[in-house]
C-alpha cells in the first residue's frame, strides 16, 4: 500500500527562524514529489516540485530530496507569520496512465510566532 | 475567470436532497479529479477523469455520482448523503494524468464545505 507520512505537528517556530518540514514515502519508484500550502479554510497550493536528488532553492523555500532514504523536506527561511499553514507532501506513483494520481499526506501544521 | 472553479462555496443539505457541485476549469487541462477533505485525514481521492473519461473510482459509494460532460467542466450529484459525509469537496486538474509525474502538479478549486444535517 502506497503510504506519504508527515508529522502532524503542529510544528511552532519563531519568526525569522528556519522551519524544517518532512515527509516520508513508501514507493522507492516514486519520481516527482510535490509541496502544496494550505492556509486554513482555503484549497491547497503548489509551492514546490522536485525530482532530482538533492537540493532545490526557491526564495525562502528549500526542498530536499533523498531517494536512497525515501525522504522529502521542505525548509523554510527566514519564518514569517504569513508561513502559517498546513504544508502537504504529495507523491505521484511511479506509473503514469490511471495510476498517475497524486497521493497526499496528512499534512504538517506550521505556526510562526511573532 | 482563470483557474479552477467550484460552485458553490458553501452547501448545507439534508439527508434526503439531491444536488450537485460543479466545478470548471479554464487551464485548458484534460485531467479533472474530485478531492473529499476530511479533518485530521489526507485528502481522499474520489473520481479522476482524463479526457472526459472516468479512469477512476476510488470504491467511492454510489451515493456520489461524478458528470464530466467535456474537458473543462466537472459535476458531483450528491443525493440520500449521510452526516459522515460532511466535509470539503475540493476539484483539482492537471495537464494530463501523466503531468502528477512531472513538474505541474494540480491546480486546486476554492473547494465546496459541505454539511450534511
Amino acid at each position: 500500500q502506497k503510504e506519504v507520512e508527515q508529522n502532524s505537528g503542529p510544528l511552532s517556530v519563531p519568526e525569522g527562524a528556519i522551519a524544517s518540514l518532512n515527509c516520508t514515502y513508501s514507493d522507492r519508484g516514486s519520481q516527482s514529489f510535490f509541496w502544496y500550502r494550505q492556509y486554513s479554510g482555503k484549497s491547497p497550493e503548489l509551492i514546490m516540485f522536485i525530482y532530482s536528488n538533492g537540493d532545490k532553492e526557491d526564495g525562502r523555500f528549500t526542498a530536499q530530496l533523498n531517494k536512497a532514504s525515501q525522504y522529502v523536506s521542505l525548509l523554510i527561511r527566514d519564518s514569517q507569520p504569513s508561513d502559517s499553514a498546513t504544508y502537504l507532501c504529495a507523491v505521484p506513483p511511479p506509473y503514469g496512465g490511471s495510476q498517475g494520481n497524486l497521493i497526499f499526506g496528512k499534512g504538517t501544521k506550521l505556526s510562526v510566532k511573532p | 475567470e482563470t483557474g479552477v472553479t467550484q460552485t458553490p462555496r458553501h452547501l448545507v443539505m439534508g439527508m434526503t436532497n439531491k444536488k450537485s457541485l460543479k466545478c470548471e476549469q479554464h487551464l485548458g487541462h484534460n485531467a479533472m479529479y474530485w478531492y473529499k477533505q476530511s479533518a485530521k485525514k489526507p485528502l481522499e481521492l474520489m473520481f479522476v477523469y482524463n479526457f472526459k473519461e472516468q479512469t477512476e473510482n476510488n470504491s467511492v459509494p454510489s451515493r456520489f455520482s461524478p458528470e464530466c460532460p467535456n474537458s473543462s467542466h466537472l459535476f458531483l450529484h450528491l443525493h440520500t448523503l449521510q452526516p459522515e459525509d460532511s466535509a470539503l469537496y475540493l476539484c483539482a486538474s492537471s495537464q494530463d494524468l501523466g503531468a502528477t509525474g512531472g513538474r505541474y502538479g494540480y491546480t486546486f478549486g476554492s473547494g465546496t464545505r459541505l454539511t450534511v444535517v
